[in-house]
């Protein structure tokens, strides 16, 4: 079966620091991962996905994620953190042996302090 | 232009009573889902249905009941609504299954008294 684990439910950082928000994950196929941003009261919004390929993905907004499968890890980062990051971020992953459906992982706020 | 757009947005009724929620998408996809977002915001698949044919469901309670007319559209359907169905509900669409991206409505927020 295949679950995503997001570590730390709450996550503040200082404006221009470093942003980390970690995912692992856990699939007996090869996976399909996205993180995706959610804004208060608004819908998912894809940031960057993983299929094959190059396993540093860059993605909207300055962020990238690094799919590393020897560690099952596929951790959101960016360099510099801006107030309009401020919002909830969730990991997902999905294959293609299960009709597409996404499993989320648990959510991260990120706060931004100015 | 909306490319996944949900109606309501707001849904506030008694238990008991009977619901809709109406998704459209004119991104001309194959495959559209549900899913629920309870109040921790934890994310879960309801339903996926590809070119109007059922392909996931997720041990839903059958109180709740997907049609999807076209494979534009997909509308859920909520009988004898209880507390616990609080929630907000999304409509998702990709072209295909698998690594392909989901586009997300804006929710529907459903609220049982």
């Amino acid at each position: 079966a295949q679950s995503v684990t997001q570590l730390g439910s709450h996550v503040s950082v200082s404006e221009g620091a470093l942003v980390l928000l970690r995912c692992n994950y856990s699939s007996s196929v090869p996976p399909y991962l996205f993180w995706y941003v959610q804004y208060p009261n608004q819908g998912l919004q894809l940031l960057l996905k993983y299929t094959t390929g190059a396993t540093l993905v860059k993605g909207i907004n300055g962020f990238e994620a690094e799919f590393k499968k020897s560690e099952t890890s596929f951790h959101l980062t960016k360099p510099s953190a801006h107030m309009s990051d401020a919002a909830e971020y969730f990991c997902a992953v999905s294959d293609d042996l299960r009709g597409g459906k996404l499993i989320f992982g648990q959510g991260t706020e990120l706060s931004v302090k100015p | 232009d909306t490319a996944v757009s949900q109606t309501p947005k707001y849904l506030v009724t008694q238990m008991g009573n009977d619901k809709s929620i109406k998704c459209e998408q004119n991104l001309g996809h194959d495959t559209m889902y549900w899913y629920k977002q309870d109040s921790k915001k934890f994310l879960k698949i309801m339903f996926s249905y590809n070119n109007k044919e059922l392909i996931i469901n997720e041990t839903v309670p059958n109180r709740f009941s997907p049609k999807s007319p076209d494979k534009a559209h997909l509308n859920l359907h909520i009988n004898s609504l209880e507390l616990g169905d609080s929630a907000v509900y999304f409509c998702a669409s990709s072209q295909n299954t698998g690594g392909g991206t989901q586009y997300f409505g804006p929710g529907t927020r459903l609220l049982v008294l």
